[in-house]
């Protein structure tokens, strides 16, 4: 069966940490892997990562894709109250291009 | 603007009720899909469209039913024979024509029952 993990399940830092989220994925006829961020209502999304080993950045998000040991990890530095969200990580299925979404890592900043 | 509306954003089932959740984008999106998200479970797969007048289950397709007349509307039907339908649900499209898209997504109709 095809799952997708995630951890931690939450966290809570202060402004200005930086902290690593993890996803990692079994999944048949693997194609990409995805990170969306959501506050309350609708996902947004960050980053698609296909290639092993290219680092994705945008501002002070980055991630990166292993398909060897089948996993992906999402930094952010230097957080801020506003990144404070849920961030799911999904893994995407050739032909179909079915999502297959982990549960989510509830971050929370402090000021 | 360009985007997914659902409608409405909350909504209230009684027993024995079917509801349907109203979901339109204006992308030009061919590929349309409803999730099912429940606290610690991440999304679910519901029903997805690739095309008109087509759609196939998702994971979790029991008590739910859905249309696709028309590109941009992807309307979903809780039934009654689904027994637990409190959740969030998430409606979500995306260019097929362009495998390097993501799905973009609605705002959400949070359903409770009465």
């Amino acid at each position: 069966e095809d799952k997708v993990v995630q951890s931690p399940l939450s966290l809570v830092v202060h402004e200005g940490d930086t902290v690593t989220l993890n996803c990692s994925y079994e999944v048949t006829n693997f194609r990409s892997l995805l990170w969306y961020k959501q506050e309350k209502k609708a996902p947004t999304f960050l980053f698609m990562l296909t290639s092993s080993g290219i680092e994705k950045k945008s501002g002070r998000l980055s991630s990166i894709l292993d398909k060897k040991e089948l996993f992906s990890i999402l930094n952010i530095t230097a957080t801020q109250t506003g990144d404070s969200a849920v961030y799911l990580c999904a893994a995407v299925t050739s032909g179909t291009y079915k999502y297959i979404f982990g549960t989510g890592t509830r971050l929370k900043v402090l000021a | 603007d360009g985007g997914i509306t659902q409608s409405p954003k909350y909504l209230f089932r009684k027993e024995g009720q079917n509801v349907t959740l109203s979901c339109e984008q204006n992308l030009n999106h061919d590929a349309m899909y409803w999730y099912r998200q429940d606290p610690g479970q991440g999304l679910r797969l519901i029903y997805y469209s690739q095309i008109v007048n087509d759609f196939q289950k998702g994971d979790i397709a029991e008590g739910y039913s859905v249309s696709r007349e028309k590109k941009e509307s992807f309307p979903l039907t809780v039934t009654s024979a689904q027994k637990n339908p409190t959740a969030f649900y998430l409606c979500a499209s995306r260019n097929t024509g362009n495998s390097n898209q993501p799905q973009h997504f609605g705002d959400g109709t949070r359903l409770s029952i009465l």
